[in-house]
């Protein structure tokens, strides 16, 4: 089973300024890499595909980069509505794992 | 648009059974592998379990593996997760997801494995 680890567990950032999500792979998913946001109560949406493709409808803030083990999300300039868990997904091969999310908090 | 709406969930005894169901419209139900992925109160994600376009590919989970069998009808538009033998640790919101990786998801069923 490949194991994501997500860094930082909690982020602390002001609205308006970047913050940067990190996601390791313990092998390589090559670019086999999800990103996820999910609010309290709500299902997760996906952001990212393909490690740096946005999803339909997905603000241009969002970033995705990487490949092989290391991934990043970046999002640019935080808005009120981007505090929530973030969790990557690989999906090269089965089980499928999620990292263990990072939670990202208004400074 | 793309709808998934889970029903079939509640509380339940350690060892006993629920069977989940998912419908699904708006899109060609046949054109994507199906996922059932659960989330334990307060904590991370799991994928549970993934089934192809016909049903003739499945996969598991290890924590659910010999307990929980994944099917779909594609007259009928529905995916279904039988649960067999549930353990306290089974508790959690589960999710009926179209595609992976995950790009639709339904709103969750809560199932609550509790003597």
């Amino acid at each position: 089973e490949i194991v994501m680890t997500q860094s930082p567990a909690t982020l602390s950032v002001s609205p308006g300024e970047r913050a940067t999500l990190s996601c390791r792979a313990s092998h390589s998913v090559s670019s086999n890499l999800a990103w996820y946001q999910q609010k309290p109560g709500q299902a997760p949406r996906l952001l990212i595909f393909g490690a740096s493709s946005r999803a339909t409808g997905i603000p241009a803030r969002f970033s995705g980069s990487g490949s092989g083990t290391e991934f990043t999300l970046t999002i640019s300039s935080l808005q009120s509505e981007d505090f929530a868990v973030y969790y990557c997904l690989q999906y090269y091969n089965w089980p499928y794992t999620f990292g263990q999310g990072t939670k990202l908090e208004i400074k | 648009q793309v709808q998934l709406v889970e029903s079939g969930g509640g509380l339940v005894k350690p060892g006993g059974s629920l069977r989940l169901s998912c419908a699904a419209s708006g899109f060609t139900f046949t054109d994507y592998y199906m996922s059932w992925v659960r989330q334990a109160p307060g904590k991370g994600l799991e994928w549970v379990s993934y089934i192809s376009f016909t049903g003739t590919s499945i996969y598991y989970a290890d924590s659910v593996k010999g307990r929980f069998t994944t099917s779909r009808d594609n007259a009928k538009n529905s995916l279904f997760l039988q649960m067999n033998n549930l353990r306290p640790e089974d508790t959690a919101v589960y999710y009926c997801a179209k595609n992976g990786p995950v790009d639709s998801w339904g709103q969750g069923t809560l199932v609550t494995v509790s003597a």
